[in-house]
Parts: C-alpha cells; structure tokens; sequence
C-alpha cells in the first residue's frame, strides 16, 4: 500500500525552464511534507518541507506547494539547472499521531536537466 | 565534519551468511534509522530508534535486526540473508525529539548507501 506516490518516474527539463515534480499521498493524517534530492552515490539530502498549516513554501529556487484538499504536493525548481539533475523523494509524517517519528517515502521522480 | 558513515559501500554475500553492516553518526543524534531503496518502491524504512536501547519495527522488518547499545551506533543485522534482500541501504539519523520544529527542522541526515547483494 503505497501512501506516497510519484507517478512520473522521470522527467526531462531544459534548462532554465521550469521543472515540476508531483507527489500524492493517500494518508489524511499526513500534515508535513518534505522533498529530499538524491545524486548517484550518495544518500539523500533535505530540500524543503511544509507543514499542512500552509499551501506553499518557497526556498530560493525551490517552491512546494500543497493542495490538502486534492491530497497533492509539487515541487517548483525555476530556473531548472544542470546540477539539479537528481532524483528527487517527497516524503510525508503524521506529526500528531503515533507514527510521528516515521516518515513515509514516495517512490522518487528522475529529473534530468538538458543544455 | 558532521556525518553519518556507513561501512561496507558495497557487499556481495550468499544465502544464509550472516553479515552486519554498520553505521555511526557523530552529530550527538537520538533518533536513527535504517531504509533499503529498491527501483519502483523508493525507500522504504526497515528499523529506528528514538534512543538508546529503543527500537520499533518499520515498514519492512522481516528478516533484520538491530541494536542500539550507544548513542552513535545503529547496526543493521542480517541473520540469515535472502536474495529478496537484495537492495541498496541507507542509515539517517536526526535530532527528531530533541528539539521542536518536526521533521523540517530536525533534517534527517542519511550516509552513502550500502549496496548488498545476496546470491
């Protein structure tokens, strides 16, 4: 039962356009949500994150947006860069529940920035 | 340099040999966590702890174990290893319940992956 899902397991972008990555979620119990950015060979690493008390959080670059209603989160990168080139996890917590030590990883999305 | 150090990179085993992958954090952190990531299923958490001698089964614990003796050290334990556990793993740990903020606050820090394979 995948709680997390990223439907698109790979994305191509231009660089300098806009790149958006998509992430689902099934749990309404779920009110955090991050994205971490995972280059070959190494571990993942913390991008950005909002609470379901916002519909958006924006970190240079970066910008998440969440629509609690249609249980959807998306990552903005503008301008999209070649070192932005990764693949790319949501993740998500019950923060007010039992679970709340436990975060919940999608499946990842691919993204590949073109010259 | 704050870091969580994961040994072996790579390790290649046979069915039913025992092995133990080790991980140690040096940032003074409670909580810690082992995930395996396979293609088209992301990561998926097998054990944490929220300190030591406290650990709690995640998603997929069948056929692992851990301990956590000292603060720094989450070994991960494969008694008896099986192909289907084939996988690459990730150890994190983070300051989650030592301070407030939730989990964007307190990052998760992952090490490098260990690359298993079982024959």
């Amino acid at each position: 039962d995948q709680q997390v899902k990223q439907n698109s397991p790979s994305l191509s972008v231009q660089e300098g356009r806009i790149s958006i990555l998509n992430c689902d979620y099934t749990n309404s119990m779920f009110d955090y949500f991050l994205w971490y950015k995972k280059y070959p060979a190494e571990g993942p690493t913390f991008l950005i994150s909002i609470s379901s008390i916002k519909d958006k959080n924006e970190d240079g670059r970066f910008t998440v947006f969440l629509n609690k209603s249609a249980k959807h989160l998306s990552l903005h990168i503008v301008p999209s860069q070649p070192g932005d080139s990764a693949v790319y996890f949501c993740a998500a917590s019950a923060t007010n529940t039992g679970t709340a030590s436990k975060l919940t990883f999608g499946t990842g999305t691919r993204l590949q920035v073109t010259l | 340099e704050a870091q969580v150090t994961q040994n072996p990179r790579y390790l290649i085993t046979v069915t039913g040999k025992k092995l133990t992958v080790t991980c140690s954090q040096n940032m003074n952190h409670e909580y810690m966590s082992w995930y395996r990531q396979d293609p088209g299923l992301g990561l998926r958490q097998i054990y944490y702890s929220m300190n030591v001698e406290v650990t709690d089964k995640g998603d997929v614990p069948e056929g692992y174990k851990v301990s956590r003796k000292e603060k720094r050290n989450f070994p991960l334990i494969l008694e008896s290893p099986s192909p289907n556990q084939t996988s690459l793993y990730f150890c994190a740990s983070s300051l989650l319940g030592q301070i407030s903020g939730g989990w964007g606050n307190e990052k998760l820090f992952f090490g490098s992956g260990t690359q298993l394979s079982v024959l």
